[in-house]
C-alpha cells in the first residue's frame, strides 16, 4: 500500500503570499495519479488538481499541481482569504485503489 | 448539474448495523465508478470502498473489510454502504463520491455533503 506524506502539517501564511505543500509517496505513483483537494470546515473535499498537474474544471490559475513519481507539489501563487482551509492530496494507481495524505492547514499568519 | 445526496446516518449502538444511501442525478450514473470516503471528527480523509461501473469489482479499506459491503442500483441512481457490526471508531461523516472513470482507479471529481454516523452506547 502507498502510504502518503504530507509536510508541513500547518502552513500560516498572510494573503498574498505564496504557498508550497509537499507530499510524497512511500513508493512511485503510477502515472502520475496524484489529486489534490481543498476543504474547508463543514465542507466536503473539492477538487483541484488531478494527474497531477491538471486543474479542475472552474479552478483559478493560481493552483497549480507539480511532481512525478514519489515527489509532488500544490502551490498557491497568492493566497486569497478564501484559500484558508486544508489540503489532501490523494493517489488513484495503485491498490487499494485510493489513498489520501494526511492533510496540511493552510492557516492565516 | 451533478448532485450526490446522502441519507441514512444516524445514531447507533456499538455492533448494530445501518445502512447509507446516495443517490445521484445529473450525470448517466451507470457509467462511472463509485466511492465512500469517510472524516472522523477532526480528523483527515479516510477512503472506505469502491465499486465499479457495473458493480463487477469492489474494494474494501482493510479497517471495514468483512463489515461493511458497497452495492448499487444503477436502475435508481443509487449507491449503499451496508455497515454491520459497527465500532466507535467508525464514527465519521460518510461522503459519496464520483470516480471520474468506470473504475475505482480513479480521482473524485463530485462529492455529496455527508451524512454523520456516530456509533455510542
Amino acid at each position: 500500500e502507498i502510504v502518503l506524506t504530507q509536510s508541513p502539517g500547518t502552513l500560516s501564511l498572510s494573503p498574498g503570499e505564496r504557498a508550497t505543500l509537499s507530499c510524497r509517496a512511500s513508493q512511485s505513483v503510477t502515472s502520475s495519479y496524484l489529486a489534490w483537494y481543498q476543504q474547508k470546515p463543514g465542507q466536503a473535499p473539492r477538487l483541484l488538481v488531478y494527474d497531477a498537474s491538471s486543474r479542475a474544471t472552474g479552478i483559478p490559475d493560481r493552483f497549480s499541481g507539480s511532481g512525478s513519481g514519489t515527489d509532488f507539489t500544490l502551490t498557491i501563487t497568492r493566497l486569497e482569504p478564501e484559500d484558508f482551509a486544508v489540503y489532501y492530496c490523494q493517489q488513484y494507481g495503485t491498490s487499494p485503489p485510493v489513498t489520501f495524505g494526511p492533510g496540511t492547514k493552510v492557516d492565516i499568519k | 448539474q451533478v448532485q450526490l445526496v446522502e441519507s441514512g446516518g444516524g445514531v447507533v449502538q456499538p455492533g448494530r448495523a445501518l445502512r447509507l444511501s446516495c443517490v445521484a442525478s445529473g450525470l448517466t450514473f451507470s457509467n462511472y465508478g463509485m466511492h465512500w470516503v469517510r472524516q472522523a471528527p477532526g480528523k483527515g480523509l479516510e477512503w472506505v470502498a469502491v465499486i465499479w461501473y457495473d458493480g463487477s469489482n469492489k474494494y474494501y479499506a482493510d479497517s471495514v473489510q468483512g463489515r461493511f459491503t458497497i452495492s448499487r442500483d444503477n436502475s435508481k441512481n443509487t449507491l449503499y454502504l451496508q455497515m454491520n457490526s459497527l465500532r466507535a471508531e467508525d464514527t465519521a461523516v460518510y461522503y459519496c463520491a464520483r470516480a471520474s472513470g468506470s473504475s475505482g482507479w480513479y480521482y473524485s471529481d463530485y462529492w455529496g455533503q455527508g451524512t454523520l454516523v456516530a456509533v455510542s452506547s
